[in-house]
């Protein structure tokens, strides 16, 4: 079955800067790469998604790059901010099965 | 607030017994899909219903049970619970396809 490994598991940087987090996965039938961003207490909500027809998708600060022969997609945060601190998922889902298979989560801290 | 709603937001038990967690999708959402979040095994899909149907089927054990009733709400039994049953329980919906919103959660105690 499908297998995602995100990296890093913790990433710290200064307010302003950018972060990156990088997923790999290993279905290549799957065509759906979501990111999710998790603060504690709190379900995770969805903030960007990317099909596999697109290479890059962007909203504001948030951008996602998707290599399909690679099989690895990452996930770009420019100009963060101290509310950007939570958990970001990277998942992958094939479009007939639907169910998403998750990464094992990123701590980013924001520091002010 | 994504729209799905779950309750209840915790549940402390003990071992061996029975709980039913309830979801409710967004409105116009058909498709109901459970996730468990825990510290060694991170989020894991469990099951998915579409319509009153079940679609797909995870990592759920045996005695663990779901169902989608008419009004498209959602409802996830657990029985005979364990220790390592402690987690956290996630509903999604979606409209069909993959964009999936997640409820709130309900944290799971057993002790």
């Amino acid at each position: 079955g499908e297998n995602v490994e995100q990296h890093p598991s913790t990433l710290s940087v200064q307010e302003g800067d950018s972060a990156v987090i990088k997923c790999t996965y290993s279905d290549s039938a799957s065509n759906y790469f979501p990111w999710y961003k998790q603060e504690l207490g709190k379900g995770p909500q969805l903030i960007i998604d990317i099909r596999s027809n697109v290479g890059e998708k962007k909203d504001q600060r948030i951008a996602v790059t998707l290599n399909k022969t690679a099989k690895h997609f990452s996930l770009h945060i420019t100009e963060t901010q101290p509310e950007d601190s939570a958990v970001y998922f990277c998942a992958a889902s094939r479009s007939d099965g639907n169910k998403l298979v998750f990464g094992a989560g990123t701590i980013l801290r924001v520091k002010s | 607030d994504s729209g799905v709603t779950q309750t209840p937001k915790h549940l402390i038990t003990a071992t061996g017994q029975r709980v039913t967690l309830r979801c409710s999708p967004r409105s116009g959402d058909l498709s109901v899909y459970w996730y468990q979040q825990s510290l060694d095994q991170g989020l894991q899909f469990l099951i998915q219903y579409y319509n009153g149907e079940e679609r797909a089927k995870g990592n759920i054990l045996e005695r663990f049970s779901a169902q989608q009733f008419p009004d498209l709400h959602s409802e996830l039994n657990l029985s005979s619970l364990e220790l390592g049953d402690s987690a956290l329980y996630f509903c999604a919906s979606s409209v069909w396809g993959n964009e999936q919103f997640f409820g709130p959660g309900t944290r799971l105690t057993v002790l």
